[in-house]
């Protein structure tokens, strides 16, 4: 199975920060790499699809890139509604392996 | 875009079985596939595995091959996951999502997720 390895586990930032966080396979995982974001007791939020490919309805303040091994969310200009949980998962290979999520907290 | 809505809570006991029901609001739902996820308490996403609504074929993640079950009913638009042999560890939420691929290798990814069905199993 590919490992999905996120870091930080946490950050806390403020309103208006730049925020980045990296997610990181155990072996090639292409382009198929998705990025979704939970808030507590709510159904995960598709953000990002194929590394960097904008979900419809999805703020241009966020953005993925990388390919191959290593990749990142950036979250510019931090509001309010995005202090949540950030989980990568790639769809190169089964099973579709997720990390172990990225929660953002407010500073 | 397509709500996915499904079935209520559960309590179990070891050793018996759950199964969860997972319908979508529109007729589109055999084009795709469905995706089963389950978070336990405080962790992560797991993925369970995948089923496409379009031909029937499945895969299930490794460590729950033998427990797991997923069907679908394109006639009322409604997939099924079944777990059986339940074990306290496999208290969590459970997922369904619709995967807009319909066969696993093409650019699959899950735009739509249902609410989460809680199940608990205790003696």
């Amino acid at each position: 199975d590919i490992q999905m390895t996120q870091s930080p586990s946490s950050l806390s930032a403020s309103v208006g920060d730049r925020v980045t966080i990296t997610c990181r396979a155990s072996q090639t995982v292409s382009h198929y790499l998705n990025w979704y974001q939970q808030k507590p007791g709510e159904a995960p939020r598709l953000l990002i699809y194929a590394a960097s490919s904008l979900q419809s309805a999805v703020p241009s303040r966020f953005s993925g890139s990388g390919s191959g091994t290593d990749f990142t969310l950036t979250i510019s200009n931090l509001q309010p509604e995005d202090f949540a949980t950030y989980h990568c998962q790639q769809t190169y290979s089964s099973p579709h392996t997720f990390g172990q999520g990225t929660t953002v907290e407010i500073k | 875009q397509v709500q996915l809505v499904q079935s209520a809570a559960e309590v179990k006991k070891p050793g018996a079985s759950v199964k969860v029901s997972c319908k979508a609001s529109d007729n589109t739902f055999s084009y795709f596939g469905i995706t089963w996820v389950r978070q336990a308490p405080g962790q992560g996403l797991e993925w369970m595995g995948w089923i496409s609504a379009y031909n029937g074929k499945t895969k299930y993640a490794q460590k729950l091959q033998g427990r797991l079950s997923m069907t679908t009913d394109t006639s009322t638009s409604t997939a099924y996951m079944d777990l059986r042999s339940l074990r306290s560890d496999d208290t969590a939420v459970y997922y369904c999502a619709r995967d807009v691929a319909a066969r696993l290798g093409e650019l699959n990814y899950l735009d739509s997720w249902g609410q989460g069905t809680l199940v608990t199993v205790s003696s």
